[in-house]
């Protein structure tokens, strides 16, 4: 069984500063970790994803994410917020069980960034 | 490369009609997700295709809900009769095969409201 939890439902922060965006997992197997981002009326996009290789994982736009497994956290953060962030984002959690991908997306934190 | 394609992208019907919505993903890809996404949730899958067999529909209405991929190409997923807590965002989504680690490709999705 896996499961994700988003710590927070919503998040604010003043353009410049930098975002800090939390997630825990849950997982039987060793879990592949992604993070996806959804404008509004756009579909989902990728930012980035962990797949045990470096825990420290680089994706668009600036953002980061470090893998901590004592923690069971994939946290999401971005040293300076730009308006453009503003956005859901999304945790998601994919066991690797050798079978087919079955994933569990969190229930997301929407992004505000004030100007 | 083209992305998911998804029609229509806005559907209101009444209560007790049926309703179908269509997915064609990116060329190439062997596996299609359909995820349904309620208003302030993250989305939940209600069925993954590995080219045109069903490998998960746990999470499927079946008495309501069906879905095909008949040539293992593009979709349909259909809703017959609609209830009011149908309303949400229908999402495809595919990949180039279904191991944990594969990004997920999303359409812009079908906003369906129910009356």
């Amino acid at each position: 069984a896996q499961s994700v939890t988003q710590l927070d439902s919503h998040v604010s922060v003043s353009e410049g500063t930098p975002v800090l965006l939390r997630c825990n997992y849950s997982s039987s197997y060793s879990p592949s970790l992604f993070w996806y981002v959804q404008h509004p009326n756009k579909g989902l996009q990728l930012l980035l994803k962990y797949t045990s290789a470096a825990t420290l994982v680089k994706g668009i736009n600036g953002f980061e994410a470090e893998f901590k497994k004592s923690e069971t956290s994939f946290h999401l953060t971005k040293p300076s917020a730009h308006m453009s962030d503003a956005a859901e984002y999304f945790c998601v959690v994919s066991p690797d069980s050798g079978g087919y991908q079955k994933v569990t997306f969190g229930t997301g934190t929407k992004l505000q960034v004030i100007p | 490369e083209a992305g998911v394609a998804q029609s229509p992208r806005y559907k209101i019907i009444e209560k007790r009609q049926s309703v179908a919505f269509w997915c064609n993903p990116i060329s190439g890809h062997a596996t299609l997700y359909w995820y349904q996404q309620i208003l302030g949730q993250g989305p939940k899958l209600l069925i993954q295709f590995q080219n045109n067999g069903v490998v998960d529909d746990s999470q499927l209405p079946k008495d309501r809900f069906s879905a095909e991929r008949l040539k293992g190409v593009d979709s349909t997923l259909k809703i017959q009769p609609a209830k009011l807590e149908d309303s949400a965002v229908y999402l495809c989504a595919s990949s180039l095969d279904p191991r944990a680690y594969n990004e997920q490709f999303f359409g812009p999705g079908t906003r369906l409201t129910v009356l």
